[in-house]
């Protein structure tokens, strides 16, 4: 089936350690995207890549670093930097360059939870 | 600046009760994308409906049913004879076609947490 994978769908971090977070896609999309979510908040933008091996900061990448070597894969580290990475994160992905009048919507994965600890 | 405003917290009905989730927005783009999404407690954003600017057909899908106003910057949404199975937090979003063309920078509102009793 098609879809977006993320996984370890729970992660324990101890102080000062960095974590990654994996996201696969099948869809043969172009883009993918890192949103995280707080308690109560809607989804902010972190990392996004349009194309393998380039990607964007979205509004809060600080402390949080990623790479984007395969079109189906998009791994998110959060870093020691990131202060208060206690959060819900959710990859996503789409394709790009449709007509206006067309969907192009973008799909989550089913999210990964991390604790620090 | 893009703004997406979901004013109610949280909703509770009885089922089979119809309710309306509002949204409103704000952007300076005449071309600009909205869309909801549903996030029940497993977590995944369930994907609802995706409307263009340029489309302000209001829009029915078996009970769910779409208001696209310009005029007012609203995009609500009503489940009619609401279900256990509703239970979930709704999202509207906002995307403009100025962002590289990727519509991946989704501006989403705080959601609506929606909880439909027996």
């Amino acid at each position: 089936d098609g879809g977006i994978t993320q996984s370890p769908k729970y992660l324990f971090r101890k102080e000062g350690q960095n974590v990654t977070l994996s996201c696969e896609q099948n869809l043969n999309h172009d883009a993918m995207y890192w949103y995280r979510q707080d308690p109560g908040q809607g989804l902010r933008l972190i990392y996004y890549s349009q194309i393998v091996n380039d990607f964007q900061k979205g509004d809060i990448a600080e402390g949080y670093s990623v790479s984007r070597e395969k079109k189906e894969s998009f791994p998110l580290t959060v870093t020691s930097a990131q202060k208060n990475p206690t959060a819900f994160y959710l990859c996503a992905s789409s394709f790009l360059g449709q007509p206006l009048s067309s969907g192009n919507t973008i799909y989550f994965g089913e999210g990964s939870w991390l604790t620090v600890v | 600046a893009q703004k997406v405003t979901q004013a109610q917290t949280e909703i509770s009905v009885v089922e089979k009760e119809d309710v309306t989730l509002d949204c409103v927005y704000e952007t300076r783009d005449t071309t600009y994308y909205l869309f909801w999404y549903k996030q029940p407690p497993s977590g995944e954003l369930v994907f609802l409906i995706r409307r263009n600017s340029f489309d302000e057909q209001n829009e029915i899908s078996g009970r769910y049913s779409w208001n696209f106003q310009k005029s007012t910057s609203s995009f609500n949404f009503t489940i009619t004879a609401s279900q256990v199975v509703d239970s979930a937090v709704y999202f509207c979003a906002l995307s403009e076609a100025g962002h590289g063309g990727s519509q991946g920078n989704l501006i989403f509102g705080k959601g609506t947490k929606l909880s439909v009793k027996p």
